[in-house]
């Protein structure tokens, strides 16, 4: 069974910081990878999608890797901004049904 | 504006009420999902729609069911509710199962 991991919980920087978010995933044999936003109380947003085939996509100051082998992902925030608050989430999908499995998220704090 | 739609926002049922939760979309995606999202569990997909006709179960489909009469809506029904049904309830679309899914922005539901 497939299960993905986010490391830290929390993560608290000042802001300027370059910083760097995990996602793991125990079952190599993943469609595409995503990574989601989310606010409080809010649904999700998608900030970037990674297909199987890809090793990483860029979005503004966000890059996301995928290395399928290893089973771990990487989200860099640069010059992170107070505004990029908020709860970060990967997802995997083992196939082109969209069934995503989703990590519980590293909630973010960026201090001003 | 473009976007998912839920209802309601958020609802006290008594347990053993039957309840739905509506969803609709105007982005004329393929693809529509039912997440819960529950603290120290993450968000789990409940049931799914790769087309208008078709659905098909997720990680935690019971106590659930679903249907797809058109492209555009996607209703998720409780048929006699139970206190572990308390949760955030998330719709998704996506243009198909290898796209970035699109959020709504949640259905807070409380079973008494």
């Amino acid at each position: 069974k497939q299960e993905v991991t986010q490391i830290p919980a929390a993560l608290s920087v000042p802001e300027g910081e370059n910083l760097v978010l995990n996602c793991s995933f125990t079952d190599s044999a993943i469609y595409n990878l995503q990574w989601f936003r989310q606010d409080p109380g809010k649904g999700l947003t998608s900030l970037l999608l990674i297909q199987s085939s890809q090793r990483e996509q860029t979005s503004g100051r966000l890059n996301a890797s995928l290395d399928k082998s290893s089973g771990r992902s990487t989200l860099y925030i640069a010059a992170s901004q107070p505004g990029d608050s908020a709860t970060y989430l990967c997802a995997v999908t083992a196939s082109n049904t969209g069934k995503l499995i989703f990590g519980q998220g590293t909630t973010l704090q960026v201090k001003p | 504006i473009a976007g998912i739609t839920q209802a309601p926002t958020s609802q006290i049922l008594a347990a053993g009420r039957r309840m739905t939760l509506r969803c609709t979309q105007d982005m004329r995606h393929n693809a529509m999902y039912w997440y819960r999202q529950d603290l120290g569990l993450g968000l789990r997909l409940i049931h799914y729609s790769n087309t208008a006709g078709t659905t098909g179960k997720g990680e935690v489909p019971d106590g659930y069911s679903v249907s797809r009469a058109n492209t555009d809506d996607f209703p998720l029904t409780l048929a006699s509710a139970v206190p572990s049904q308390t949760s955030v309830y998330f719709c998704a679309s996506s243009l198909d199962g290898n796209q970035p899914q699109h959020f709504g922005d949640g259905t807070r539901l409380s079973i008494l």
